[in-house]
């Protein structure tokens, strides 16, 4: 079974400043990787994904993650914070089509990001 | 673009009270999800549909059923709601013609209170 850990549940960053929200994984076989972003409110949103192309993926707003099949990580970053960028984000798994019929997705836990004027 | 859409957004009920939680899609999604999100616990999943006439339990059913007569609706129903119940259920739809590499797509949620 696959599963997703966030470290961190909260994370506070100053505008301008980095921002690093930490995901590690367990799959038995090479996954897909998602993070979500979540506004007071409303439902997720997606921010970009990994599907076993670039390990490198950018995504919207400015945001990226790697993908190191090593670390078993999928870090997400952004190099400025912005106040608009404060929100939950998620980051969630799912397997192939041949080990996942169902294509579900299992999520983390969330890490709250806030962000500092 | 209407999406998923969700209904009720808010609703509050009595211990043992049912009630059903609407969902619809306008995408001609094949795969939809009811999650339920909790404090600190992240989304998960309830149960998943991958067409018409075929749903399956996902990690925590108990409590929980489900129908899937279209491809566009996926009612989630209560049965003698517990307090345990209470919480925030957001229901999804993907396509099934990526893999599983497509992007879920989310309602706006129904927070549920059970008093």
């Amino acid at each position: 079974a696959q599963s997703v850990t966030q470290l961190g549940s909260h994370v506070s960053v100053s505008e301008g400043a980095l921002v690093l929200l930490r995901c590690n994984y367990s799959s038995s076989v090479p996954p897909y990787l998602f993070w979500y972003v979540q506004y007071p409110n409303q439902g997720l949103q997606l921010l970009l994904k990994y599907t076993s192309a670039a390990t490198l993926v950018k995504g919207i707003n400015g945001f990226e993650a790697e993908f190191k099949k090593s670390e078993t990580s999928f870090h997400l970053t952004k190099p400025s914070a912005h106040m608009s960028d404060a929100a939950e984000y998620f980051c969630a798994v799912s397997l192939p089509r041949s080990y996942n019929q169902g294509g579900k997705l299992i999520f983390g836990q969330g890490t709250e990001l806030s962000v500092k004027p | 673009n209407a999406g998923v859409t969700q209904t009720p957004k808010f609703r509050i009920l009595k211990i043992g009270q049912s009630m059903t939680l609407q969902c619809t899609q306008d995408m001609n999604h094949n795969y939809m999800y009811w999650y339920r999100q909790d404090p600190g616990m992240g989304l998960k999943l309830i149960y998943y549909s991958v067409g018409a006439g075929i749903t399956d339990k996902g990690e925590v059913p108990n409590g929980y059923n489900v129908s899937r007569s279209t491809t566009e609706d996926f009612p989630l129903r209560l049965e003698l709601a517990a307090p345990s119940q209470t919480s925030v259920y957001f229901c999804a739809s993907r396509t099934s013609g990526q893999g599983n590499t497509g992007e879920l797509f989310f309602g706006e949620g129904s927070r549920l209170t059970v008093l």
